[in-house]
């Protein structure tokens, strides 16, 4: 399974806009990639999902390179309710097999 | 999106005894369930895949005998932590895929989690 690369942390400001990239060179060409949201003793929540160039919902937009190999979660003026860690998972569309996480993205919203 | 749900969201039990969490996929039918674990601070770690109808198929350096599950239905799938101690103490989570009827991708949805706390 395609490892991927996040940065640790990043810190913004209410209303800005922030943008998560991941990295996964070794991306299959069968994998799809997914992020999702975790907060504290909470479950992972899912948040967008997308194979290739871009993909819109109504709480974030994920940016997708003809390449593959790396990819963008884009959140649109933050709230402090943002703050959470983000992961970015690869994985085939293949059932009975699990995404693997990563480290995740510690983001935190100040006001 | 799809639910999945948790039972019992936090329990506290004496060292040595069982406790069996639930996982049930609440408006879809799952073939196969997936367990993990997380210690505080740190990214989720895969335990183990639940197939419905047969035996779990367990991560590497997971003991399947401490850790039994039993995929009992298509909604349900129970996670016994056997004679339980303190380091087994953490926040585990469940998570199923929810059928795409071969129309697009199979997205994963989690559960709330349990935290288990063991004396």
């Amino acid at each position: 399974l395609a490892k991927t690369t996040q940065p640790i942390s990043m810190d913004s400001y209410e209303g800005q806009e922030v943008n998560i990239t991941c990295s996964h060179n070794n991306i299959a060409t069968n994998d799809y990639i997914t992020w999702y949201q975790q907060f504290p003793s909470q479950g992972p929540r899912f948040i967008i999902q997308g194979y290739k160039t871009k993909v819109t919902n109504e709480v974030a937009s994920l940016f997708i390179p003809a390449d593959r190999k790396s990819s963008t979660l884009s959140l649109p003026r933050v709230s402090l309710s943002d703050t959470a860690v983000y992961y970015c998972l690869v994985g085939p569309n293949q059932a009975g097999t699990a995404l693997i996480f990563g480290k995740g993205t510690t983001l935190s919203v100040s006001s | 999106g799809a639910v999945v749900s948790q039972h019992p969201s936090r329990v506290i039990c004496k060292s040595g005894t069982s406790v069996k969490i639930e996982c049930r996929s609440l408006d879809f039918q799952a073939t196969t369930m997936f367990w993990y674990r997380q210690f505080p601070k740190q990214s989720l770690m895969l335990m183990a895949t639940s197939n419905e109808g047969s035996k779990a198929t367990y991560e590497q350096g997971v003991e399947k005998d401490k850790f039994l599950i039993n995929h009992a239905s298509l909604t349900l799938s129970t996670l016994t932590v056997t004679s339980a101690h303190p380091e087994d103490s953490s926040f585990y989570i469940c998570s199923a895929r929810l059928p795409s009827g071969g129309r697009g991708v199979e997205t994963q949805y989690f559960g709330p989690g349990t935290r288990l706390l063991v004396l």
